[in-house]
């Protein structure tokens, strides 16, 4: 079974200052996709950045960036230039198909602080 | 805010009792996922539906049960409640057409059973 671990129940971070949020898996497939969502408080969970398996380079968007790590079955979540608008539960999530029987961490609780 | 809605926001029931939440997709979207999420933790896939057919089911008993209608909305049915069915329900919409299509999440209900 497909397992997601967030080791870091909570982070915090100043503005403009960088951060990094770990996440672990196990799986024994070869192809599958990774994610990181943020839940802002009482707010909708939305997609921050997604990465297939059999992708070598690390998927970026804008500020947010991730360090694969394949045979370490790592995924890491890079914020730079905090914002206090980061301030949210971020979830690490595992799928062997896209969107589908997608398998969540039990989330990181980051603060961005002024 | 994307574009899935669910009704109602918030629901209280009383052990024993039957539920039926609702979920509106994204404009386009054929395809929606169910997910509980405890306090604290992160979201578990209850099921999925595309097409009107259930095409995948987390470990979840058959008293949780769905539907898929015509216009790809959907129902989120639970027989028979219990004390730990206090969650927070997502539905998510997406449109199986490639690995870069995303997951939209929806509001959630929050569910509490007396």
């Amino acid at each position: 079974a497909q397992t997601v671990t967030q080791s870091q129940p909570e982070m915090s971070v100043q503005e403009a200052e960088t951060v990094t949020l770990s996440c672990t898996y196990d799986t024994s497939e070869n192809n599958y996709y990774l994610f990181w969502y943020k839940q802002p408080p009482s707010r909708q969970m939305i997609l921050v950045i997604r990465q297939e398996a059999y992708k070598q380079q690390n998927a970026t968007e804008n500020r947010f960036s991730v360090n694969f790590q394949k045979a370490a079955k790592s995924f890491s979540l890079k914020i730079s230039d905090s914002q206090l608008g980061d301030t949210a539960m971020y979830f690490c999530a595992f799928a062997l198909y896209n969107n589908n029987d997608m398998r969540f961490g039990a989330g990181t609780r980051l603060t961005v602080k002024p | 805010e994307t574009g899935v809605t669910q009704s109602p926001t918030h629901l209280i029931k009383t052990r024993g009792q039957q539920v039926t939440l609702r979920c509106s997709s994204q404009s386009g979207h054929n395809t929606v996922s169910w997910y509980q999420q405890a306090l604290g933790q992160g979201p578990q896939f209850i099921f999925q539906y595309y097409r009107e057919e259930e095409n995948g089911r987390g470990n979840f008993p058959p008293r949780f049960s769905g539907l898929q209608f015509p216009n790809y909305s959907s129902e989120l049915n639970v027989n028979a409640l219990e004390l730990d069915d206090s969650a927070l329900y997502l539905c998510a919409s997406s449109s199986p057409q490639g690995p870069e299509e995303t997951q939209y999440f929806g509001p959630g209900t929050r569910l509490l059973v007396l």
